[in-house]
Order: C-alpha cells, then structure tokens, then sequence
C-alpha cells in the first residue's frame, strides 16, 4: 500500500502567489516524521521543511510553511510569494519511528510562471 | 556544511556490465541508503545500511547488491547491468534514531545518472 501519496503531479503557479502542494500519508506509528524536499532540474535533494507527529504547531521556514492536520494524515507544503526559482520536483516524505528508512511520494512538479 | 558524495554523475554502461555506484559521508552518519529515481514513481528504495557490514533489503533490491566495509562508505553494485536499470540512483545517509527531531533529516548526494545500452 502507498504510504505516501501526493496527487497532484503538476502544478502551476503565477509570480508572487501562493501554492499549496498537497501530501497524505499513511501509518499506524504514533510517532513519525514528515518532510518535504525540492529536486531542482540539477537533481540534488534540498530539506526545506519537518513537521513531527507530536509537534503541536505547524513548522515554518521563512516561505515554506507545512498545514499538518494529524486526522485526517496531511501535511501539504505551502510556499508563499513563489518565485520562479522554486520551479522544481517537490517530494513529500515519512520516517516511522520503529523504522530507520524513508518513505517517498511520487512528486509534485511546481512550475512557476512569471 | 554536510556532505553526500557519489563518485559518478554520468554513466553509460553495456548491457551485461558490471557497475559500481560509490558513495561516501562526511557525517559520521550510521545510516546509509540507496535509491532509484524513475518519473512518476518518486524514489525507490533499494537497499540501506544502519551499520558497517549491515544491510538491509529495500522495495526493490532484485538485480542490486549493496557493500559497506567502512562506515562512511556505500557502494551499490549492479552485478550485470540491464536496460531497466537506466535510471538516476541516489545515495543517502541520515542519523541512527528516533524518527522525531528535524536533525534525523535524511541528506542527499548529488544523484548518479545511468545509462545502460
């Protein structure tokens, strides 16, 4: 079964407007960790953002923000005022705690239009 | 500043070679992964390795085998090479732990790009 899904597979987004990209998971451990990462067209994985199980706020990092609702197991990405830099693959992500591996959606790429 | 390294950013390989995919941390990092990257299926995993000479089987470990002599380095091995291999492979390494806290983050190398003729 899908432990991570992202249902969006493309996404477009004017200058300076806001996106959410969307992420469900799936687990039966109480406690776990979500991330979301960028791939840029180079391909290297960059961190943006960690949301933990147990965390009572939603994580910030300056424009990304993550809306984690635990019931209904979402954490989308919100990326504020976009820039045509944040063109790229974004990739939602678990780590269980009984586990030491990550589980990987199958992307979302963000084009940025000016 | 955190370090992934993998040793080849582009390869072509023959069907039927023999490739080695190195990889090497900086981080003193316990755990260490290896992924495949395929359009519209995100990544993969193969194998990972939470110790030296420890490894454990991912999603997808057929046609793949894994070393770790020394603790920053991972090398993933395709025994012989296919064209269903052609694919971009990442390596990863990440703390030993709890999966809460920010810094069990997971780094990324740069990605290997395969080709397989």
């Amino acid at each position: 079964a899908q432990k991570i899904t992202q249902t969006q597979p493309g996404m477009f987004v004017q200058e300076k407007e806001a996106v959410t990209l969307d992420c469900t998971y799936d687990t039966s451990d109480p406690s776990y960790g979500l991330f979301w990462y960028k791939q840029p067209s180079s391909g290297e994985m960059i961190f943006l953002i960690y949301q933990g199980s147990y965390d009572q706020q939603n994580a910030t990092e300056g424009r990304y923000s993550l809306n984690f609702q635990k019931a209904r197991k979402s954490a989308n990405l919100v990326i504020s005022a976009s820039q045509l830099g944040d063109s790229a693959m974004y990739f939602c992500a678990m780590r269980e705690n009984y586990g030491q591996n990550f589980v990987f959606g199958p992307g979302t790429r963000l084009s940025v239009l000016p | 500043d955190v370090k992934v390294t993998q040793s080849s950013r582009y390869l072509v390989k023959r069907t039927g070679e023999k490739v080695f995919l190195e990889c090497v941390q900086d981080m003193d990092h316990e755990n260490m992964f290896w992924y495949r990257q395929d359009p519209g299926l995100g990544l993969r995993l193969i194998y990972f390795s939470y110790d030296v000479k420890m490894k454990e089987k991912g999603d997808i470990p057929e046609g793949y085998s894994v070393s770790r002599e020394k603790k920053e380095r991972f090398s993933l091995i395709l025994e012989s090479a296919s064209t269903n291999q052609t694919s971009m492979y990442l390596c990863a390494s990440s703390l030993l732990g709890s999966a809460r806290g920010q810094g069990n983050t997971i780094y990324f190398g740069e990605g290997s790009w395969l080709t397989v003729v």
